[in-house]
């Protein structure tokens, strides 16, 4: 078993639709949890960040965390031709090592 | 200030060759990673340098990939007999050092190795 599943599946919207997706870990001892974005032929870069559970809100974009089912998601609201990447979802390990998800490719279409 | 640069974006090689990637971190990181990152997959660790040191290799997956950083700066990661298994994209990330969930890992755009 991974320390991180992320369901691959793309994902295809239209405009203004709210984007759910989600990663399950195994790994009690990760405390850190984090989204990247990547774009073709780039490298990921950071969306959002969070350590409890809960949620966490920036503009669009709401992380939440779910320790005791070791769940964690990001919900993009109204979303934009420019959301369309691939979501991957991280955790932070020992020695700053990132455990990721497989990522999901979002399209948000016109 | 600029962010993390690779060289070179693009490499192919044949198989059984050597190659080096080269990472420029941005400045006044301590702290640098390799990741490689196979289509369709999330990225890997391959191994983490605090400085000069390589604090953590254990994600290098056998005895030809090796990485250096003699200055504390600028990084190469070094594959040798290489293996079509090696195609992947390279990743490569700094962070300031201060660890924990603030020290933000900032990822170059890659060097994209193909082993034909």
């Amino acid at each position: 078993q991974k320390e991180v599943e992320q369901d691959p599946g793309p994902l295809s919207v239209p405009e203004g639709a709210i984007v759910s997706l989600n990663c399950t870990y195994s790994n009690s001892a990760f405390q850190y949890f984090m989204w990247y974005r990547q774009y073709s032929r780039k490298g990921p870069e950071l969306l959002m960040y969070t350590y409890s559970s809960g949620n966490k809100e920036d503009g669009r974009f709401t992380a939440q965390v779910d320790k005791s089912s070791k769940y964690i998601s990001l919900f993009i609201r109204d979303s934009q031709p420019s959301d369309s990447a691939t979501y991957l979802c991280a955790m932070l390990g020992g020695n700053n090592r990132l455990a990721f998800g497989k990522g999901n490719q979002v399209v948000v279409i016109p | 200030g600029a962010g993390v640069s690779q060289t070179p974006s693009n490499k192919v090689t044949e198989k059984g060759k050597y190659v080096e990637l080269r990472c420029d971190p941005i400045s006044g990181h301590t702290a640098l990673y390799w990741y490689r990152q196979s289509l369709g997959q999330g990225p890997e660790f391959l191994i983490y340098f605090q400085g000069t040191g390589a604090a953590d290799d254990s994600g290098l997956p056998n005895d030809r990939f090796f990485a250096v950083r003699p200055e504390g700066s600028v990084s190469t990661l070094k594959i040798q007999r290489t293996e079509r298994g090696d195609s992947a994209v390279y990743l490569c990330a700094s962070s300031s050092g201060a660890g924990g969930l603030t020290d933000t890992q900032y990822f170059g755009p890659g060097t994209r190795l193909t082993v034909l």
